[in-house]
């Protein structure tokens, strides 16, 4: 089992629709939980972190964190052409230090 | 204010050789992060350092990578001799000091070993 797993996609949404990206990790330990957004070629850009259980929210971005079942969301609302790109969990587990876990990406096409 | 800087942006060495790689993180970010991305795989952790200290490195694939942080602003990363499947692209990233540890990338160093 992979120690973050991500549904590799591709996530294919209408221009304005909804997209839903999951993901689910495996070690309880985890404490902070990060969601990156790659283009083709360019280096990973944060977007969204979340902390605690429940909601966040962030214009049209919104991260959901359940603990108790090892699960991460992101939701974008009003999908736009320009979100078409890789979207990365990752998860990060103290150690002493911390180690950031990135999951193998989805990757997002919005249809115009 | 500045991002992550890394140089170069692409190396091209052969097998057996040394290459060295800088990372530049953004002022005042004590953590500093290296990461590996080889062809069709996920981001690899590498290691971790705060300040000039190692704090994980459990990532590090061999003695043949040795990072460094002296006086605790850049970092250094050094692939000696560099083999084949060391291809990939590196990544570094920097955070504030805490828990938050909201990690910014730079753009990443592009290694092919022939």
């Amino acid at each position: 089992q992979k120690e973050v797993e991500q549904n590799s996609g591709p996530l294919s949404v209408p221009e304005g629709a909804i997209a839903s990206l999951n993901c689910t990790y495996s070690d309880r330990g985890s404490q902070s939980f990060f969601w990156y957004r790659q283009y083709s070629g360019k280096s990973p850009e944060l977007i969204m972190s979340i902390y605690s259980n429940g909601d966040k929210e962030d214009g049209r971005f919104t991260a959901q964190l359940n603990k108790a079942s090892q699960y991460v969301s992101l939701l974008i609302r009003d999908s736009q052409p320009s979100d078409s790109a890789t979207y990365l969990c990752a998860v990060n587990i103290y150690t002493g230090g911390f180690k950031t876990i990135f999951g193998a990406g989805t990757r997002l096409f919005v249809k115009a | 204010e500045a991002g992550v800087t890394q140089f170069p942006s692409h190396s091209v060495i052969e097998k057996g050789q040394t290459v060295t790689l800088r990372c530049d993180p953004i002022s005042g970010h004590d953590n500093l992060y290296w990461y590996r991305r080889v062809m069709g795989k996920e981001i690899k952790f590498l290691l971790h350092f705060v300040k000039e200290s190692k704090q994980d490195e459990s990532g590090m694939p061999n003695n043949r990578f040795l990072a460094e942080r002296t006086g605790g602003t850049y970092s250094t990363l050094k692939v000696q001799p560099a083999e084949l499947e060391d291809s990939g692209v590196y990544f570094c990233a920097s955070s504030l000091a805490g828990l938050a540890n909201e990690q910014f990338f730079g753009p990443g160093t592009r290694l092919t070993v022939l």
